[in-house]
């Protein structure tokens, strides 16, 4: 176990549905990022939050939105779902100043179908 | 913006020693790391790299040359279980601490 957990660990839904991914940060962690890997695709960078507000933005479209919150869980919105869409979504989370980088939850399948 | 290359598959023998290369060009650097990932689960970090040289980490080691824009990671005494993804990642140089990462290595380790 990570520290990092992520709700639902498998989703399916029909095109153009709307989901909600989940993500408790390590304990102590403030920063959030959120990452899309598509099948046999590297790891892409959506959006980070830190400590409630939104910190840098990536490759997210205007159809996927996120937010942290006071307790500084995150969600990711994905709406008027693709089939492209369909990828395991990765949240991960730091602490300033830490060395190694990221600490990453177990994903969320996400298949559209 | 950020680019960064490696080989898309290796196959090595256990027992083997193995070098994954990767090379980058960004904006900005402020570290390299790698990246294991087994099929289906998350990253877990391997190493960490900001200034040119080599990290040793048992049977891990990862080099860094600032100035070429390459890094390798070196995995030494293959074992079966060693066979996954391996992604090369690099941060940026602003304060929001993010990782850019490759498309990753997948490595089969072949008895």
């Amino acid at each position: 176990d990570s520290g990092v957990t992520q709700t639902p660990k498998h989703l399916i839904t029909a095109t153009g549905q709307r989901v909600t991914l989940r993500c408790s940060p390590r304990s102590g962690d403030l920063s959030v990022y959120w990452y899309q890997q598509s099948l046999d695709q590297g790891l892409q960078f959506l959006i980070q939050y830190y400590n409630g507000e939104e910190r840098a933005k990536g490759n997210i479209l205007e159809r996927f939105s996120a937010q942290q919150f006071p307790d500084l869980h995150s969600e990711l919105n994905l709406s008027s779902l693709e089939l492209g869409d369909s990828a395991l979504y990765f949240c991960a989370s730091s602490a300033e100043g830490q060395t190694y980088g990221y600490t990453f939850g177990s994903g969320t399948r996400l298949t559209v179908v | 913006g950020q680019n960064i290359d490696q080989p898309t598959e290796m196959t090595a023998t256990e027992g083997a020693i193995v070098q994954i290369n990767c090379t980058y060009q960004t904006s900005g650097f402020n570290g390299l790391f790698w990246y294991q990932q087994h099929a289906g689960e998350a990253p877990t970090f391997l190493s960490y790299n900001v200034l040119d040289g080599l990290e040793e980490k048992g049977r891990f080691s990862s080099f860094l040359s600032r100035s070429k824009g390459y890094s390798y990671l070196l995995l030494k005494e293959l074992q079966m279980k060693d066979s996954a993804s391996y992604l090369c990642a690099v941060r940026d140089q602003g304060g929001a601490n993010n990782l850019f990462f490759g498309t990753g290595t997948r490595l089969t380790v072949i008895p």
